[in-house]
């Protein structure tokens, strides 16, 4: 199998606070990680890749001090979002790849819906 | 940059019927991979089908098969025997042989009418 987990699944939390979201890939090694935001009712939007033991790649616009990445093992990437405004207000989702081959597929997560008050 | 487009933002379909829906990508690579990834209301993504660009043959899953026209860049998927539980949004994604990025379109939101 290939199933990949993130908590929290929601969470809410005051505007000026900071904010971790955990991805973790349980049945499977993981080098290479996703990071996805999804606005209502829209597509995802791939925010940053996560590489097991070196810094994100960030896509362009995506704020890499306000979206700190860490990858700290081959199952586990977190994604915290630093003094958090509404309009980060968002579903994110992660997603894992069990090798480094292109080839491989991407398995997603169960996304986590963040409110910010 | 590579665009994906999905021209129906809604579909229905009557169960045990066929479906299909529709999905064009703007690219000038040609080695590349597509895929069609089911949403359900739970949110999770999952992986319906998936195509390699070199291969001819048209990729098939159970009751989903793809009809890819790589000149026309075109990548539809047909559901056969429609099911209750085929109910969710559908995205079409690309993905550069040699790249990361999955870029996703705007999805169909597939109703299955009993």
């Amino acid at each position: 199998g290939a199933v990949v987990s993130q908590h929290p699944s929601r969470v809410i939390c005051k505007s000026g606070t900071s904010v971790k979201i955990e991805c973790r890939s349980l049945d499977f090694q993981a080098t290479t990680m996703f990071w996805y935001r999804q606005f209502p009712k829209q597509s995802l939007m791939l925010m940053a890749t996560s590489n097991e033991g070196s810094k994100a790649t960030y896509e362009q616009g995506v704020e890499k001090d306000k979206f700190l990445i860490n990858h700290a093992s081959l199952t586990l990437s977190t994604l915290t979002v630093t003094s958090a405004h509404p309009e980060d207000s968002s579903f994110y989702i992660c997603s894992a790849r069990k090798d480094r081959s292109y080839t491989d597929t991407q398995y997603f997560g169960p996304g986590t819906r963040l409110t910010v008050l | 940059a590579q665009t994906v487009t999905q021209s129906q933002p809604e579909m229905s379909v009557q169960e045990a019927e066929t479906v299909t829906l529709s999905c064009t990508y703007d690219t000038s690579e040609s080695d590349y991979y597509l895929f069609w990834y089911k949403q359900p209301p739970s949110r999770q993504m999952i992986l319906v089908i998936r195509q390699e660009a070199y291969k001819q043959q048209n990729a098939t899953e159970n009751r989903f098969s793809v009809n890819f026209q790589k000149a026309a860049k075109s990548f539809s998927l047909k559901i056969s025997d429609s099911q209750l539980g085929d109910a969710a949004m559908y995205f079409c994604a690309y993905r550069s042989a040699e790249a990361n990025n999955l870029f996703f379109g705007t999805g169909t939101r597939l109703t299955v009418i009993p």
